[in-house]
């Protein structure tokens, strides 16, 4: 069974540092990397995916990924009041088939 | 209409009942999913299919009986449902076969309520 694993959480922080979000994953042939962010009873957006190891930046948002270690990571820089939510991992493997982890829930405090 | 819709939004329904949930998607997408997610638990994938041929089949009881005619359109039919079959279902859809680009859509879910 391919497992992605993520802390529960909660994860707190205060407004405007940096949050730090990781996921590890079983299947050493998992192709691509998403993260989600899911506000409760609202169904999950993507915010971030990645496919290379490194890191790769979208505003606010940096993706890492370690391919060796099967390790991802989302940083959230500036964090505030709305990114406030559960964050989802999830990994496609070479079948088309994601995997999500149960997520972790991120309170950002004013 | 963008991205993935779904409806109903809510729904609720006895236990005798037979409804059915409708997905479309609008992305050009030739994958599209039914996950499941019940209070504070982990998204539970049901059914996939791709190129409209249904490629995985997670344990799903046979009250769930998925269709897909074409790549643009999914449904779930339900019946004789149970009250721990409530929950948000999800619709998703994907670019589909073995493209490396292949970011994953949700469509707003239907919330589920079995009386």
């Amino acid at each position: 069974q391919k497992e992605v694993e993520q802390n529960s959480g909660p994860l707190s922080v205060p407004e405007g540092a940096i949050a730090s979000l990781n996921c590890t994953y079983s299947d050493r042939g998992s192709q691509s990397f998403f993260w989600y962010r899911q506000y409760s009873g609202k169904s999950p957006e993507l915010i971030m995916f990645i496919y290379s190891n490194g890191d790769k930046e979208d505003g606010r948002f940096t993706a890492q990924l370690n391919k060796a270690s099967q390790y991802v990571s989302l940083l959230i820089r500036d964090s505030q009041p709305s990114d406030s939510a559960t964050y989802l991992c999830a990994v496609r493997d070479n079948f088309n088939k994601f995997y999500f982890g149960s997520g972790t829930k991120l309170n950002v405090k004013p | 209409e963008t991205g993935v819709t779904q409806t109903p939004r809510h729904l609720v329904m006895g236990m005798t009942n037979k409804k059915s949930l409708k997905c479309e998607q609008h992305l050009g997408h030739n994958a599209m999913y039914w996950y499941k997610q019940s209070a504070k638990k982990p998204l539970e994938l049901m059914f996939v299919y791709n190129f409209k041929e249904q490629t995985e089949n997670n344990s799903v009881p046979s009250r769930f009986s998925p269709e897909c005619p074409n790549s643009s359109h999914l449904f779930l039919h339900l019946h004789t449902l149970q009250p721990e079959d409530s929950a948000l279902y999800l619709c998703a859809s994907s670019q589909g076969g073995l493209a490396t680009y292949n970011e994953q859509f949700f469509g707003p879910g239907t919330r589920l309520t079995v009386l």
